[in-house]
């Protein structure tokens, strides 16, 4: 069966300008995650969705960067006027259940990249 | 708060050869999972294995295998007789359970390269 898609896979923005990442969850997935991942480091949670609540954005790294996932399925990273420390790869994943010990499914990300 | 550390960077071997990635892991809670992924040059992070807290049991899967021993909090892999094909970023990665936060914390990564 298909996998988690996003989109772009890459995308190049000049600084101060608005970008938004695609996810689309493995269909029927209830949880989806967003991840970055830093060259050279492992991912670092951002947030995370249960259907179309929004439980957890912690891991957020300003008020420039916003998610949402209005009818549970697909969802949407955006950030805001980018900087060059936003430069980084933006996975997604989506897990079939509620309990974390499912694993999660990831996409093959957008690799952002802030000139 | 939650950690994990692969101490190993990058490991290169000769094909054939075996080779063992280390995870230590740190955090309070008693009860949560353990994860492996691996992560290709095409950039999706592939599940391997899961264990959680209670199951100390080792795991082999073809020529992969795993060792958790919760007393040095440490889950390791080792790939036995190394194919060129195995040559990928590997992950190890903790996550709280249910009544916690529900991300996993990665270390960083072990790079491992295998050479004909």
């Amino acid at each position: 069966g298909a996998g988690v898609s996003q989109s772009p896979r890459y995308k190049v923005a000049k600084r101060g300008q608005d970008v938004a990442l695609r996810c689309d969850p493995i269909s029927g997935h209830v949880s989806l995650f967003w991840y970055q991942q830093a060259l050279g480091q492992g991912p670092e949670f951002l947030t995370y969705f249960q259907n179309e609540a929004q439980l957890d954005k912690s891991g957020l790294p300003s008020d420039r960067f916003f998610a949402e996932r209005p009818e549970g399925s697909v969802s949407t990273l955006k950030i805001q006027r980018t900087q060059q420390e936003d430069s980084a790869v933006y996975l997604c994943a989506s897990r079939p259940g509620l309990r974390s010990s499912y694993e999660q499914y990831f996409g093959p990300g957008t690799r952002l990249t802030v000139t | 708060a939650q950690k994990v550390t692969q101490a190993q960077t990058e490991i290169s071997v000769v094909e054939k050869e075996d080779v063992t990635l280390d995870c230590v892991y740190e955090t309070r809670d008693t009860t949560y999972y353990l994860f492996w992924y691996k992560q290709p040059p095409s950039g999706e992070l592939v599940f391997l294995i899961r264990r959680n807290s209670f199951d100390e049991q080792n795991e082999i899967s073809g020529r992969y295998s795993w060792n958790f021993q919760k007393s040095t909090s440490s889950f390791n892999f080792t790939i036995t007789a190394s194919q060129v094909v195995d040559s990928a970023v590997y992950f190890c990665a903790l996550s709280e359970p249910i009544q916690g936060a529900q991300k996993l914390v990665f270390g960083q990564g072990t790079r491992l390269t295998i050479n004909p």
